[in-house]
């Protein structure tokens, strides 16, 4: 058991630019969360996924957001045209679907800068 | 819908000092509860939950909190801190009704930076 891992740590783009990050879950884990967390501020839930299917969006998550889980393994969040309030960290999150479902494991995150 | 509100954004104390950080939260429905922490530059590690039973929980590095119904409070203490605990706190909360299809979704609060001092 390796923990959450999430590529890249660190994104800088620059504004209208299009970026995507990556999450892989702990193994065997079925659910997984993305998070948006703004400097001073508690992270906020975007989507969940149970296996490939994404079951919840948060209205935070514009039609510029886009996230997948094909294969219910490894999971990628895409931002289409940046814009200087994406600047975040984007943190990721797994918990099995039985048994401890109810507790979430993170990833380091990604922060992601807009320039 | 579900809100935390940690009271203290920023909890200075000297090292060796007992430390206790507050959380209240406000819920329709019957809650899983959670304090995580947050090093710099670093993503979120679990430090203790209440899920059911025993109201006081102990967790991780010495840190213990209580889960008071009445209050909806759960607030975080540690009775000697260390250099090493200055990081940012977060209480969070999710809904346990797993029959109405809880999706088990975390509402932070906006965390309390703790900073020992020596």
């Amino acid at each position: 058991d390796t923990g959450v891992s999430q590529d890249p740590r660190h994104k800088i783009t620059k504004r209208g630019q299009n970026v995507t990050f990556r999450c892989d879950p702990i193994s065997e884990h079925n659910r997984l969360y993305w998070y948006r967390q703004t400097l001073g501020q508690g992270p906020e839930f975007l989507t969940y996924f149970q296996n490939e299917a994404q079951l919840e969006k948060s209205r935070l998550l514009s039609d510029r957001f886009s996230a997948e889980r094909p294969k219910g393994s490894f999971s990628t969040l895409e931002i289409q045209r940046t814009e200087q309030g994406d600047s975040a960290m984007y943190l990721c999150a797994s918990s099995p679907l039985a048994g401890g479902r109810e507790t979430q494991y993170f990833g380091p995150g990604t922060r992601l800068l807009v320039l | 819908a579900q809100s935390v509100t940690q009271l203290d954004s920023q909890v200075p104390v000297f090292e060796e000092a007992p430390v206790e950080l507050r959380c209240n939260y406000s819920s329709s429905v019957s809650v899983y509860l959670f304090w995580y922490v947050q090093y710099p530059n670093q993503g979120l590690q679990l430090l203790l939950k209440y899920l059911s039973g025993s109201t006081l929980v102990k967790g991780i590095n010495g840190f213990e909190a209580e889960f008071n119904k009445s209050q909806t409070s759960f607030h975080l203490r540690k009775p000697s801190v260390h250099i090493s605990d200055t990081a940012e706190y977060f209480c969070a909360v999710s809904d346990r009704s797993y029959s109405g299809g809880s999706n088990y979704k975390l509402t932070f609060g906006k965390g309390t930076l703790l900073t020992v001092n020596p």
